[in-house]
């Protein structure tokens, strides 16, 4: 078993819709989770971070996080072209490692 | 500005060349790491270092070498032994504190390929 796992999509969603990424982990002592957007080529960049339980916003973005489920989820709203790319979740294990644990990312394609 | 530095942008190796990926950043952070990106894969942790002269194995560290012999510098030697060592490099840092819970934060990237 992978130890963060994301569908691989593509996720298509048209413009203005809602898209809805999931992220699931195996290490039930992971304290922080993060959303990375990385477009075709590019280095990933910070998007979102949460640490406890319930939901996060940030402008069209809101990341939800449920521990016992272990589940991390990230909701775009009203959709954009320019939203589409691969969005990574990662994970600090806790274990004392100290680096992430990403997950394979989905792509996001938003239609116009 | 501060930030992460990779050089240089595109990397061609030859059979049996082992060729180094410069990684600086002015951010004052104490952890850098370093990662490897297949085409439609995530990132895969190569090593990484959270203090001045140490450094510790990721999950594919075989046919990797670094240094940490200064706080804003990390680079990485792809050796002859990595036999397939196209890919797209990724160096990342972050402030260390107490809690686990500081973002890492990317350099542009690396792309390596064997001639």
């Amino acid at each position: 078993q992978k130890e963060v796992e994301q569908n691989s999509g593509p996720l298509s969603v048209p413009e203005g819709a809602i898209a809805s990424l999931n992220c699931t982990y195996s290490d039930r002592v992971s304290q922080s989770f993060f959303w990375y957007r990385q477009y075709s080529g590019k280095s990933p960049e910070l998007i979102m971070s949460i640490y406890s339980n319930g939901d996060k916003e940030d402008g069209r973005f809101t990341a939800q996080l449920n521990k016992a489920s272990q589940y991390v989820s990230l909701l775009i709203r009203d959709s954009q072209p320019s939203d589409s790319a691969t969005y990574l979740c990662a994970v600090n294990s806790g274990t004392g490692r100290r680096a992430l644990t990403f997950g394979s990312g989905t792509r996001l394609q938003v239609q116009p | 500005d501060g930030g992460i530095t990779q050089s240089p942008k595109y990397l061609f190796r030859k059979e049996g060349q082992n060729v180094t990926l410069s990684c600086e950043q002015n951010l004052n952070h104490d952890a850098m790491y370093w990662y490897r990106q297949d085409p439609g894969q995530g990132l895969r942790l190569i090593y990484y270092s959270q203090i001045v002269n140490d450094f510790q194995k990721g999950d594919i560290a075989e046919g990797y070498s670094v240094s940490r012999e200064k706080k804003e510098s990390f680079p990485l030697t792809v050796t002859s032994a990595q036999k397939n060592p196209t890919a797209f490099y990724l160096c990342a840092s972050k402030a260390m504190t107490s809690a686990s819970n500081q973002p890492q934060h990317f350099g542009d990237g690396t792309r390596l390929s064997i001639l």
